[in-house]
């Protein structure tokens, strides 16, 4: 199993531009979530999924966007890129969402955005 | 959304055991105990989870207070490898909530050789 793959894994974007971070799992897990972790912070949470179809905000969903049209995929959109949202993006998945007593989240590796 | 806290930073020797501390003086009966680390530029990893007996894995141990508001992260012989930021978090078992977790700042752990 690959895991929890994220692409690209470095970006430099300009003011006002837009991107899509990819994130993919093949564990065949319903919850998946997309975190942003600024310099020396901790993890916040922008938007987060329980299956394909369904979404919804997190801490900090402004200027962010998701979709989920399949189990395996969980794109990130950003729309008008701006220097506040230069950060790592990480996202992550679970099987049961913590229902589960064996329930942990897996962790892909990371996308490094800087927004000039 | 119960919170935990954790101090910002602790050091340890090699080859000591180390004590990270977690404070979750709000948690709820249906919170999960769990414990991340992240090593330098890495997605965090999990570490080891618990409700309210203590726990061992090849990994670590999970002590958790007898009235759940405090539990301690335990290495039993730290390496080098095991410098890390270390997250104390909580995961409520209750499905609506989806798992969401709330990650604080975390212990930043130093390992002196």
């Amino acid at each position: 199993n690959a895991g929890v793959t994220q692409t690209p894994k470095f970006r430099i974007l300009k003011i006002g531009q837009s991107m899509t971070l990819q994130c993919a799992q093949d564990m065949n897990h319903n919850y998946m979530y997309w975190y942003r972790q600024d310099p020396g912070m901790g993890l916040k949470l922008i938007y987060y999924s329980v299956g394909a179809g369904i979404t919804d905000k997190g801490e900090v969903p402004n200027g962010y966007n998701v979709s989920r049209s399949t189990t395996e995929d969980f794109p990130l959109r950003l729309e008008l890129a701006a220097p506040s949202q230069t950060s790592v993006y990480f996202c992550a998945s679970s099987g049961t969402g913590g229902a589960s007593r064996t329930d942990t989240q897996y962790f892909g590796p990371g996308t490094r955005l800087t927004v000039l | 959304d119960a919170k935990t806290t954790q101090p910002n930073s602790m050091e340890s020797n090699e080859e000591e055991p180390v004590h990270l501390p977690c404070n979750h003086s709000t948690i709820s009966g249906t919170d999960y105990i769990h414990w991340y680390r992240q090593l330098p530029s890495q997605g965090p990893e999990y570490v080891i989870h618990g409700l309210t007996s203590n726990v061992n894995n090849r990994m670590a141990s999970l002590a958790i207070a007898e009235d759940r508001k405090s539990s301690t992260l335990i290495l039993h012989r730290a390496t080098l490898r095991d410098a890390a930021v270390y997250y104390c978090i909580l995961r409520d078992i209750i499905n609506t909530n989806a798992g969401k977790s709330t990650f604080g700042d975390g212990t930043t752990l130093t390992v002196k050789p």
